[in-house]
């Protein structure tokens, strides 16, 4: 059962554009965390969200994390070549497991 | 800090094998988790240990299993290796505490089964 579903699956812009990636689920999370994986690399942890509604910014990247903690959102501005990649959210129980999303892969061209 | 670390890095076996996946986490993390990720499938849990206890299970079949050291060093087990099994194996570390702690990644080993 995959509990959180990511949108798009694939995404293709052109260098400066800038994109929204959803993670939307139907169960509430204690907190939900966002990666990026290149390949052949293990996923990077990019930020943890943890409260409902918070808002945080890491330069060009915002996450959202929904006011019901059931959904989250990572916009990123005028993207880059280097942001291409594999982008994860994972949302955690109460219990420390953790329930990754489909996955979003992310391709900026030059 | 070093990162988590896994070995090995990659490894081809043979169906009806077992092998044996090791991962070493952050010192100080006293939790390690197991995924399996495919093209397929994406990332999935197969189990979490916290100080040497399993503590939280997936829905993998009894093939899988695990183990945890005092060290908090963990590895893996797959026995009767079938052909669906070829996958990158991923270890995450935190500091263990409930709620979802930070999880950090090893790089991973890449099984490829024959």
């Amino acid at each position: 059962t995959q509990l959180l579903e990511q949108s798009p699956q694939f995404l293709s812009i052109q260098e400066g554009e800038n994109l929204t990636v959803y993670c939307n689920s139907s169960s509430v999370f204690s907190s939900l965390q966002w990666y990026r994986q290149e390949p052949g690399e293990g996923p990077v942890l990019l930020v943890t969200v943890v409260t409902g509604g918070e808002v945080k910014k890491l330069k060009r990247l915002t996450f959202q994390f929904g006011d019901a903690r059931k959904d989250s959102s990572l916009h990123i501005t005028a993207a880059q070549p280097g942001d291409t990649g594999l982008y994860l959210c994972a949302g955690a129980n109460t219990g420390n497991q953790f329930y990754f999303g489909t996955g979003t892969s992310l391709t900026v061209i030059p | 800090k070093a990162g988590v670390t896994q070995t090995p890095r990659y490894l081809i076996k043979t169906r009806g094998q077992q092998v044996t996946l090791s991962c070493s986490p952050i010192s100080g993390h006293r939790s390690v988790s197991w995924y399996q990720q495919t093209p397929g499938q994406g990332l999935q849990f197969l189990f979490e240990y916290f100080s040497e206890t399993q503590r939280n299970k997936g829905n993998f079949p009894g093939r899988f299993s695990g183990r945890q050291f005092s060290n908090s060093r963990s590895e893996m087990n797959v026995s009767t290796l079938e052909l669906g099994d070829s996958a990158l194996y991923l270890c995450a570390s935190s500091l263990g505490g409930l709620g979802g702690d930070e999880q950090f990644f090893g790089p991973g080993t890449r099984l490829t089964v024959l």
